[in-house]
């Protein structure tokens, strides 16, 4: 019984390219949410997505960072045109409904660097 | 928007101690949630509060939602040395995203 699968554990890119973070639910969980931990600070909420809709996106910079979670595959995480300021640790959560009261299981984390 | 402040920041204890840690907020939470995080991984939820005044306990573990909503503390007894890590406080108010506090990085010398 899989958690959340985050994909790739580790990403180098440099300035100016782009990023795709993949992550793939628990099995049954058809809510997916993206936080973003800088170093040594707390996670911060970016988005909420359910198949094919996005929820809530009022963490997430207005530019540059898009989200998806499409009837098929795993939600993917884009950054364009990465800047130093985008490395960060990025966690995806899953949950079966809405809400934490439901379970919140989160994956270990796309740690991206740009150099 | 809403902020949680977690204090202490840090803790270096000695095995067998209690250790006690809190989440203050100027916001009420309906919430409250207090997770566990290793290095390279991802967060683990330890335990969960859904009620004002609520005191739950998992093992050696003690946490409680304030009267008010806008506080709780998370005790461990008898410390070991794998409760080595960071607890961050989470709290939830509508819709599903969680606001965490900054952290807790506690150390466990044997």
């Amino acid at each position: 019984n899989a958690g959340v699968m985050q994909n790739p554990r580790h990403l180098v890119r440099r300035r100016g390219q782009e990023a795709r973070l993949r992550c793939s639910p628990m099995k049954g969980h058809s809510h997916v949410y993206w936080y973003r931990q800088l170093p040594e600070e707390g996670l911060k909420f970016m988005v909420y997505l359910q198949k094919e809709n996005i929820i809530d996106e009022s963490g997430m910079p207005k530019e540059r960072f898009s989200a998806e979670f499409p009837k098929e595959g795993p939600s993917i995480l884009r950054i364009q045109q990465v800047v130093r300021g985008d490395s960060a640790a990025y966690f995806c959560a899953s949950s079966p409904l809405t809400g934490a009261n439901y379970g919140y299981t989160f994956g270990s984390g796309t740690r991206l660097t740009v150099v | 928007g809403q902020q949680l402040n977690q204090s202490p920041q840090s803790m270096f204890i000695q095995e067998g101690e209690d250790v006690s840690m809190n989440c203050t907020s100027s916001s009420i939470f309906n919430t409250w949630l207090w997770y566990k995080q290793d290095p390279g991984e991802g967060p683990v939820l330890l335990i969960a509060l859904y009620k004002a005044g609520e005191l739950t306990s998992n093992g050696r573990l003690t946490a409680q939602f304030g009267i008010t909503r806008k506080d709780s503390f998370l005790n461990i007894s008898a410390s070991i040395p794998s409760d080595v890590g960071i607890y961050f406080c989470a709290g939830q108010t509508s819709g599903s995203r969680l606001t965490f506090g900054e952290g807790t990085q506690l150390t466990v010398n044997p």
